[in-house]
C-alpha cells in the first residue's frame, strides 16, 4: 500500500519561478486536500477538493493553484514563488465515511530564495 | 467558527513519568476531537479521535484522551513516557466526524521531549 504519495520531498526554487507540487492516493479516497506547515502555526488548509472536477479554498488559498482531473492526484501549483511560501506542504485524503481518517503524505520542504 | 488552543509549544518529561498535553476547543456545534502525531520528516499519524460514543478514548501507542465538555477540553495522556513517544503532537477539531471534505482545523502543536 503506497497510501498518499508526495513529490518531490525537497525543492529550492528562486523568486517568481512557478512549480508543481504532486500529490497522488491509491485508495480510492474522494476527500483530498492541502495543508502548509509553519513553526508555531500548525497545519493551514490551503485548498481542498470533495471528488474529481470539484475544489474549494481553504484558509491561505492565495498564490497556489488546484485542479482535480482524477480521484487519484491533486497537484498544488506555486505560480510565482515568493519568500513567503518556503514552508513544508502536506497533501491528505479520506474517503467520505464517518469513521475514515485523514492519510497524509511524508510532506514536500519547499524553500523559496 | 471552530478552534483549537494547545497550552504549551513545547513540553518536557523524564521517561517513566507521565504525559500531559493540554488541548481546549471552542465549536458553536459538537465537536469531532483528534490528536494526531508527527515524527521528525514524517507526515502526520492519527492517535485517537472522539465521536461522542465515549468520554474517554484509548488510541496508540499507550495514549487515551478525556473530552470534558464541560471544561471544553481533550488532553492527552500516558501514563508513562518513552524516548519513543518524542515527537510533534497536534489536537484537531472537526464538526464531522471523520474530519470533513475541507479537513480539520488543527492547534499549533506541542512538541514532546522526553528526558533520559
Amino acid at each position: 500500500n503506497a497510501g498518499v504519495t508526495q513529490t518531490p520531498k525537497f525543492q529550492v526554487l528562486k523568486t517568481g519561478q512557478s512549480m508543481t507540487l504532486q500529490c497522488a492516493q491509491d485508495m480510492n479516497h474522494e476527500y483530498m486536500s492541502w495543508y502548509r506547515q509553519d513553526p508555531g502555526m500548525g497545519l493551514r488548509l490551503i485548498h481542498y477538493s470533495v471528488g474529481a472536477g470539484i475544489t474549494d479554498q481553504g484558509e491561505v488559498p492565495n498564490g497556489y493553484n488546484v485542479s482535480r482531473s482524477t480521484t487519484e492526484d491533486f497537484p498544488l501549483r506555486l505560480l510565482s514563488a515568493a519568500p513567503s511560501q518556503t514552508s513544508v506542504y502536506f497533501c491528505a485524503s479520506r474517503s467520505p465515511g464517518s469513521n475514515s481518517p485523514l492519510h497524509f503524505g511524508n510532506g514536500t520542504r519547499l524553500t523559496v530564495t | 467558527a471552530q478552534s483549537v488552543t494547545q497550552l504549551g509549544s513545547h513540553v518536557s518529561v523524564s521517561e517513566g513519568a507521565l504525559v500531559l498535553l493540554r488541548c481546549n476547543y471552542s465549536s458553536s456545534v459538537p465537536p469531532y476531537l483528534f490528536w494526531y502525531v508527527q515524527y521528525p520528516n514524517q507526515g502526520l499519524q492519527l492517535l485517537l479521535k472522539y465521536t461522542s460514543a465515549a468520554t474517554l478514548v484509548k488510541g496508540i501507542n499507550g495514549f487515551e484522551a478525556e473530552f470534558k465538555k464541560s471544561e471544553t477540553s481533550f488532553h492527552l495522556t500516558k501514563p508513562s513516557a518513552h524516548m519513543s513517544d518524542a515527537a510533534e503532537y497536534f489536537c484537531a477539531v472537526s464538526t464531522d466526524s471523520g474530519g470533513g471534505a475541507d479537513g480539520l482545523t488543527f492547534g499549533k502543536g506541542t512538541h514532546l521531549i522526553i528526558q533520559p
